[in-house]
């Protein structure tokens, strides 16, 4: 069953910009995780943000988490080229399993 | 480093056949799992082992068993592969304290096509 849906799908932008991307839940959490995957790679998770927390810093990663609109919310600052990779959320559910939502691909160019 | 190994990077099989994907983990993790990926679809979990010789199914486990014999080995069977399997498959591991976690570590994935 799809826990997390991001938001937009896709993302253009130049080097240098912000990326923001969204996602949305349904049920209730323990913790969200959001994780990067390199075209045709595995994935790498990036951070996770507790249900108790509202809001984490790791490098240029920003991401907030706002439980009572069951949403989260990743910011890459200064964008690279580098960072050119699809980003997926994904819940805490039951049998402490995951679940991932479908990814937005963001695209950064020079 | 700490490393998740899939077998195979790529594999072309035909309609019927019996595959084995496998997956290898260095981090003594006691938890693995099995993903598949598909495009407008996301990731979509097949089976999990929070230990050895233990095994439960995901979302989507039709079609596909599992085996997990030693803690740094699980492996995904297609007893008969059938078109509407050809995907990626991402095996992926967590140590045991991770279910409060849940960070994942995943291999770099298995391309397999069926003809």
């Amino acid at each position: 069953s799809q826990q997390g849906e991001e938001d937009p799908q896709a993302l253009s932008i130049q080097e240098g910009e912000n990326a923001t991307m969204n996602c949305s839940y349904k049920t209730s959490i323990n913790n969200l995780q959001w994780y990067r995957q390199n075209s045709g790679r595995g994935l790498v998770h990036l951070i996770l943000i507790r249900s108790n927390e509202r809001e984490k810093h790791s490098g240029r990663l920003r991401v907030t988490l706002d439980t009572s609109k069951k949403s989260s919310s990743l910011l890459i600052t200064a964008s690279r080229a580098a960072d050119t990779a699809s980003y997926f959320c994904a819940t805490l559910g039951g049998y402490s399993t995951l679940t991932f939502g479908k990814g937005t691909m963001l695209l950064v160019s020079p | 480093d700490v490393k998740v190994t899939q077998s195979s990077r790529y594999l072309v099989k035909r309609t019927g056949e019996k595959v084995f994907l496998e997956c290898v983990q260095d981090m003594d993790h006691e938890n693995m799992f099995w993903y598949r990926q598909d495009p407008g679809l996301g990731l979509r979990l097949i089976y999990f082992s929070y230990d050895v010789k233990m095994k439960e199914k995901g979302d989507i486990p039709e079609g596909y068993s599992v085996s997990r014999e030693k803690k740094e080995r699980f492996s995904l069977i297609l007893e008969s592969a059938s078109t509407n399997q050809t995907s990626m498959y991402l095996c992926a591991s967590r140590q045991a304290g991770g279910r409060k976690t849940g960070e994942l570590f995943f291999g770099e994935g298995s391309r397999l096509t069926v003809l």
